[in-house]
């Protein structure tokens, strides 16, 4: 079974703090890497794709790093807003698109 | 901006019942999922398809069945509800790529309670 890791579960931080989570998967056979952010009564919405080893994503306020040797990613967010509340979620794929999801990270941003 | 939908949206449904959960997606995907969502669990695919008159099971072992008579509409039906069934089912569809790195666009979620 495939264990896709994410720390921490859930996270509390005020407007305008900077946080980041973390995403641990299998180092060995990887293929690429998917942050998806996922808002209360929202569908899932793709954030990044990651593929090469210190691969660095970025989306507004959002980035993303990759470190396929240590099986790991890290997703960053600066200048926290009430509105990137949601459950941030990485996802491994297998084999033919077929994803392995992680727990996800609940991020709650008071304001 | 991804047109992916389904139906119902909440369901609270007796045990014995048969359901079947709609959806659809308008992209002309060839790839299609369904995914189970617990509370407080990860996602996880039940039922895969890549295409017209194709369906697979997923890593996670379910009691519904899934078919693709038409490349947009992917229905899952439960042909005995019960209270195991209980939980959150998100469709999602792709691209067909041979790369992992298409991404999957999701449904809003079908919530299912079975009393």
């Amino acid at each position: 079974i495939l264990n896709v890791e994410q720390s921490p579960q859930s996270l509390h931080v005020q407007e305008g703090d900077s946080t980041n989570f973390t995403c641990s998967f299998p180092s060995s056979n990887f293929y690429a890497l998917h942050w998806y952010r996922w808002e209360t009564a929202k569908s899932p919405e793709a954030l990044f794709v990651m593929t090469l080893n210190g691969d660095e994503k970025k989306k507004g306020r959002i980035s993303a790093t990759l470190n396929t040797k240590e099986g790991y990613s890290y997703l960053y967010i600066k200048g926290s807003q009430p509105e990137d509340s949601a459950t941030y979620l990485c996802a491994f794929p297998t084999s033919y698109g077929k994803l392995t999801f992680g727990q996800g990270t609940i991020l709650t941003v008071h304001p | 901006e991804a047109d992916i939908y389904q139906t119902p949206r909440y369901l609270v449904i007796g045990t014995g019942k048969k359901i079947t959960l709609e959806c659809s997606q308008t992209m002309g995907h060839d790839k299609m999922y369904w995914y189970q969502q617990d509370p407080g669990m990860e996602l996880h695919l039940i039922h895969y398809s890549y295409g017209v008159n194709s369906t697979e099971k997923g890593d996670l072992s379910s009691e519904s069945t899934v078919s693709r008579i038409r490349t947009e509409h992917f229905p899952l039906t439960l042909e005995s509800a019960r209270p195991s069934h209980t939980s959150q089912y998100l469709c999602a569809s792709s691209e067909y790529r041979k790369t992992d790195q298409e991404t999957q666009y999701f449904g809003p979620g079908t919530r299912l309670l079975v009393l």
